[in-house]
């Protein structure tokens, strides 16, 4: 079978920085997204990894370890704007689909 | 501008009342995505389609019907037999193959009276 696991929530000051945690089993791994969603909005693209190592776009960052079925996102100098669901979606060899974690909700504190 | 665009954003239906969701993209993507979103819960694929005139069920397919008669459109119609309608319905659609980024509408919240 296919499994996703993200923390439910996290907490972060403005200012510091914080690391959501992916990990994932599947068969056939092909690649790794991750989604920014505001309450009620629709989920916008942050960062896809698809070779071991780390992607840097900005304030934020995205490590993938293949062999360990892990991935992480990191985001630096946290803005009251990065209140929002945070997204892992996993693609497989052999399938168009794209299966999403249940996501992790981030509350940014003042 | 390119996107894609879901109507309406809120919708209110009678409960043994089919309804169809709208989605049209103008990004000239080949694939093109159903997701059902319920709180706190992440998006569970409801039916895809690689090309026109073809689509797949995905995981939670039963009491959903869709069509792709043209690449620009990929309309959902809830049926009476869904269970549990009420939910935020998301349509995607992204470029052939699975290494692409998917790009969202924003949504459309159905709820069943």
């Amino acid at each position: 079978g296919q499994n996703i696991d993200q923390p439910t929530e996290m907490t972060a000051t403005e200012g510091a920085i914080v690391q959501i945690n992916c990990t994932y089993q599947t068969s056939g791994f092909n690649g790794l997204f991750w989604y920014q969603q505001h309450a009620g909005e629709a989920p916008t693209f942050l960062s896809y990894n698809v070779l071991d190592g780390l992607e840097e776009k900005g304030r934020f960052s995205s490590f993938l370890s293949r062999s360990k079925g892990y991935s992480y996102l990191l985001l630096k100098e946290l803005q009251m704007k990065d209140s929002a669901s945070y997204l892992c979606a996993v693609t497989t060899s052999g399938t168009y689909k794209y299966i999403f974690g249940t996501g992790t909700r981030l509350k940014v504190l003042a | 501008d390119g996107g894609i665009t879901q109507s309406p954003k809120y919708l209110f239906r009678k409960e043994g009342q089919n309804v169809t969701l709208s989605c049209e993209q103008n990004l000239n993507h080949d694939a093109m995505y159903w997701y059902r979103q319920d709180p706190g819960q992440g998006l569970r694929l409801i039916y895809y389609s690689q090309i026109v005139n073809d689509f797949q069920k995905g995981d939670i397919a039963e009491g959903y019907s869709v069509s792709r008669e043209k690449k620009e459109s990929f309309p959902l119609t809830v049926t009476s037999a869904q269970k549990n309608p009420t939910a935020f319905y998301l349509c995607a659609s992204s470029s052939a193959g699975t290494s692409n980024e998917q790009f969202f509408g924003p949504g459309t919240r159905l709820t069943v009276l």
